[in-house]
């Protein structure tokens, strides 16, 4: 089946500083990438959905300013926390939605962990 | 290792009801969770429930837990078209940094 990797898959940085995250689809194509973040002990939330050559679509209450999508190319999607507080730190993943990769299921990169101190 | 196995179909007639299965292979999960996600759209929470709950029932879902057997299902009641939609289980540890493990999602398809 198809991958989704994310890079990097945890990171530690001091509040006020930026952080950059990766998610590649390694083995297809995806003109569309989810991403979700998940707090402590709970679940996932959508935060907004990337599109290749297109601005991303925000879910309502998520600060466009503050975290960047750009869907660079077809195989690369990122996602750049900045000015990042401690309140910021979370469980943050990526998918291709069925249909994108050529396949019909949906695929998760493995996440990645933000600590900000 | 952590498994999360789904069935990838389940077609039902509408007023039906609907049961989506999940099994999982680590019992030492802290909730475990139901996602939907319609065509197009991002992964929706539709409930939840705490490992130590055998059931829990909001409006036409209910969900159910055996811990023994490590069963998790979906039950919707009055299945409508708009049910229409890819289904998710999901599991997360507290023990292991609250990492989440999801299935690969059950297509429920209604029948008229």
């Amino acid at each position: 089946g198809a991958v989704v990797s994310q890079h990097p898959s945890w990171v530690i940085c001091k509040s006020g500083t930026s952080v950059k995250i990766e998610c590649r689809s390694l083995d297809f194509q995806a003109t569309t990438m989810f991403w979700y973040r998940q707090f402590p002990k709970q679940s996932l939330m959508l935060m907004a959905t990337s599109n290749e050559g297109s601005k991303a679509t925000y879910e309502q209450g998520v600060e466009k300013d503050k975290f960047l999508i750009n869907h660079a190319s077809l195989t690369l999607s990122t996602l750049t926390v900045t000015s990042a507080h401690p309140e910021d730190s979370s469980f943050y993943i990526c998918s291709a939605p069925p249909g994108t990769s050529g396949y019909n299921e949906q695929f998760f990169g493995p996440g990645t962990r933000l600590t900000v101190l | 290792g952590e498994d999360v196995e789904q069935s990838l179909f389940l077609s039902v007639r509408e007023g039906d009801s609907s049961v989506i299965n999940c099994t999982y292979t680590d019992s030492s999960s802290t909730y475990l969770y139901w996602y939907k996600q319609e065509p197009g759209a991002g992964l929706q929470l539709l409930t939840y429930i705490f490992s130590n709950m055998d059931m829990k029932q909001d409006q036409r879902l209910t969900v159910l837990l055996n811990k023994k057997d490590k069963h998790l299902s979906l039950r919707i009641a009055d299945t409508q078209t708009g049910d229409s939609a890819i289904y998710f289980c999901a599991e997360t540890f507290m023990n292991r940094d609250d990492k989440i493990i999801f299935g690969k999602g059950t297509r429920l398809h209604i029948l008229p």
